[in-house]
């Protein structure tokens, strides 16, 4: 079956410009994690959905990113007046969260290279 | 707050080599451990995991034994290939909450024939 997907894939971008950061997980899973991998700063959790709300937001690195999911599937993560320090890798993983069950595997998407000049 | 640390790489080694890549952690209850694989190109994979104490995780010829008196997830492997050569990353996951992995910094393994 189909993997989680993201997109784009590359984004280069001007100081200052906004930028949206799309995911789609395993259809299903209604557990979605947003985290980013940069040079210096290994892999941080950035926010976690459930369903459609957000319950942890607790690695956004600043007002300046929100992120928002719909109809329990498809995830935008927004970036506003990007900063050369936003330049790193975001991915998106799902997991299934049955309900009682603690244990569920996370799965990664491809993730998208932000690039802020 | 909860931590992974492994060790730094690159690791380079000779095909048929033995493996061995360091991972300590610290949480403050009892999480799940996991080892992800990145290799070049690709997004994470899990490699394998254990969820409890002196659970063995196992795959593709990698094991990593779930070790809370030292509080220690190491990864092993008899005789790496070539084709291992990737990323590898430490994580833990505390099974309470919302159950956010925490990853270590990751260790490249560079693999020649």
């Amino acid at each position: 079956g189909a993997g989680v997907s993201q997109s784009p894939s590359n984004k280069v971008t001007e100081k200052g410009k906004d930028v949206e950061l799309r995911c789609d997980p395993i259809s299903g899973h209604t557990a979605l994690y947003w985290y980013r991998q940069s040079l210096g700063q290994g892999l941080e959790f950035l926010i976690y959905f459930q369903g459609n709300s957000a319950p942890d937001k607790s690695g956004l690195p600043s007002d300046r990113f929100s992120a928002e999911r719909t109809g329990g599937s498809v995830s935008t993560l927004t970036i506003q007046r990007t900063q050369q320090e936003d330049s790193a890798v975001y991915l998106c993983a799902s997991s299934p969260r049955v309900a009682g069950a603690v244990k569920d595997t996370q799965y990664f998407g491809p993730g998208t290279r932000l690039t802020v000049l | 707050g909860d931590s992974v640390t492994q060790m730094e790489g690159p690791v380079t080694l000779s095909e048929e080599a033995f493996l061995t890549i360091n991972c300590t952690y610290t949480a403050t209850g009892y999480p799940s451990l996991f080892w992800y694989v990145q290799y070049p190109g690709e997004g994470l994979q899990l490699l394998l995991k254990a969820t409890k104490a002196d659970d063995k995780g196992s795959n593709k010829g990698f094991e990593a034994t779930y070790r809370k008196e030292t509080t220690s997830f190491h990864l092993e492997k008899g005789s790496v290939q070539v084709s291992d050569s990737a990323v590898y990353f430490c994580a833990l996951r505390e099974n309470t909450g919302f159950q956010k992995l925490v990853f270590g910094t990751g260790t490249r393994l560079l693999v020649s024939p």
